[in-house]
């Protein structure tokens, strides 16, 4: 079956540097979503990608498709500590609003 | 406007029980999602209700069920628990079936 991996696991990273995370599917995307969940609360919705190549920027926050539309990343320039949570992507099953999320990667902000 | 609501927060069973939890859906939004999360994974997909008709079934046993009411509110139904259902428990809501999913604070159960 679909399956969608991320890497890495965990990341613990200095305020003020840099943190990337790698999303891979086993199978062709016709979107991604990534997500944010905050320790103790709930997936909250950042950006959705659909386009080949795609790339998104919001703030510190930069998020691309690939050209195969297997993969996607997520880069965040000079982390803050409010950065700390654990971010998933998800890609859709074949039809509707079914998605399948990854692994997650969950960053920790030492200030 | 409310955000996604669902209802209980926490809840601790026995295994064998049966539990219903409930979804508010943000008003407007006609497709809800339910989802399973195990502590130090990613949501699982259950189920996808729109229109009251359910779209979508993830890889759960049958004791797992489903339904959505008129208002567009849903409950899932879990029967027979087992250990392992323990999870958090999330309700996703969005205007259509490929719009963008609002998820909702959770019910967290746990099954003694």
């Amino acid at each position: 079956g679909q399956q969608v991996m991320q890497i890495p696991q965990y990341q613990h990273v200095q305020e003020g540097e840099d943190f990337t995370t790698y999303c891979n599917s086993s199978t062709t995307l016709s979107n991604i979503q990534w997500y944010k969940q905050r320790p103790g609360g709930h997936p909250v919705f950042l950006i959705q990608l659909v386009k080949s190549g795609e790339v998104k920027k919001q703030k510190r926050l930069t998020f691309q498709f690939g050209e195969a539309k297997k993969n996607s990343s997520l880069h965040i320039t000079a982390t803050q500590t409010t950065d700390v949570g654990t971010y998933f992507c998800a890609g859709p099953r074949n039809t509707g609003n079914q998605f399948y999320f990854g692994t997650g990667t969950s960053l920790t902000v030492i200030p | 406007d409310a955000g996604v609501t669902q209802s209980p927060t926490h809840l601790i069973k026995t295994r064998g029980q049966h539990v219903t939890l409930r979804c508010s859906p943000i008003s407007g939004h006609k497709s809800v999602s339910w989802y399973q999360q195990v502590l130090g994974q990613g949501p699982q997909f259950i189920f996808q209700y729109y229109e009251k008709e359910e779209r979508g079934r993830g890889n759960f046993p049958d004791r797992f069920s489903a339904r959505q009411f008129p208002n567009y509110s849903s409950e899932l139904n879990v029967n027979a628990l087992l250990l392992g259902d323990s999870a958090l428990y999330l309700c996703a809501s969005s205007l259509g079936r490929t719009d963008t999913q609002y998820f909702g604070p959770g019910t967290r159960l746990t099954v003694l």
